[in-house]
């Protein structure tokens, strides 16, 4: 069963418009959640997590245990947020990721 | 520090080969765990490990085995490769207390 669902594969935003990605679970334990941001031709690297509730690059995500979402907002995409964003949920606490199959940003100049 | 290391980058098989895909880290991490990346299905986890001489089977372990002789190396092996491992195969590290994961730089493998 899918765990993390993200439902868009492809968002095309211009320049300076509001991105959201969004991401929904399905977890009955108490979920860890994360957002993993995949830039071209470089590694996956952690973008946040929820239990840090911080903004990072313009980017947050608030953890809605009521919808069992987790969604990703920046309120004015910049070009170099092109990338592929990766929602994921940490099961069991024990280290374990499952993934979302990812949505592809691409922001238009 | 080098971080997570995989080797190589790039490598094409034949049906029926075997290879093994290094991976290691030098951040003294107690979890590493090897992941596939395929288009529209994201990331699934093939193996993990807690710790040395630990191992366990994630969502996708078909065809791949792994061992955890040291805390720093966690090589994935395929024994009989097949055109469906045509992949872009990720290891990743984590301390114990923390989820978050360190991602090496990907190994693009294609089975012919």
């Amino acid at each position: 069963a899918q765990r993390v669902t993200q439902p868009e594969k492809l968002l095309s935003v211009f320049k300076g418009a509001p991105v959201e990605l969004k991401c929904n679970y399905s977890y009955s334990g108490s979920p860890e959640l994360f957002w993993y941001v995949q830039y071209s031709r470089q590694r996956l690297q952690l973008l946040l997590r929820h239990i840090s509730r911080e903004s990072i690059k313009g980017f947050t995500a608030d953890l809605n245990k009521g919808e069992t979402s987790f969604h990703l907002k920046k309120p004015f995409a910049q070009e170099e947020d092109s990338a592929m964003y990766y929602c994921a949920l940490s099961l069991y606490g024990n280290n374990r990721l499952a993934f979302g199959k990812g949505n592809q940003v691409v922001v238009i100049p | 520090n080098a971080g997570v290391t995989q080797t190589p980058k790039f490598q094409v098989l034949k049906t029926g080969q075997s290879m093994t895909l290094q991976c290691a880290q030098d951040m003294n991490h107690e979890y590493m765990s090897w992941y596939r990346q395929d288009p529209g299905m994201g990331l699934r986890l093939i193996h993990y490990s807690v710790g040395a001489g630990i191992t366990d089977q994630g969502e996708v372990p078909n065809g791949y085995n792994v061992s955890r002789s040291t805390t720093e190396d966690f090589p994935l092996r395929l024994l009989s490769a097949a055109p469906s491992q045509t992949s872009v195969y990720f290891c990743a590290s984590s301390y114990r207390e923390s989820n978050e994961q360190f991602f090496g730089p990907g190994t693009r493998l294609t089975v012919l």
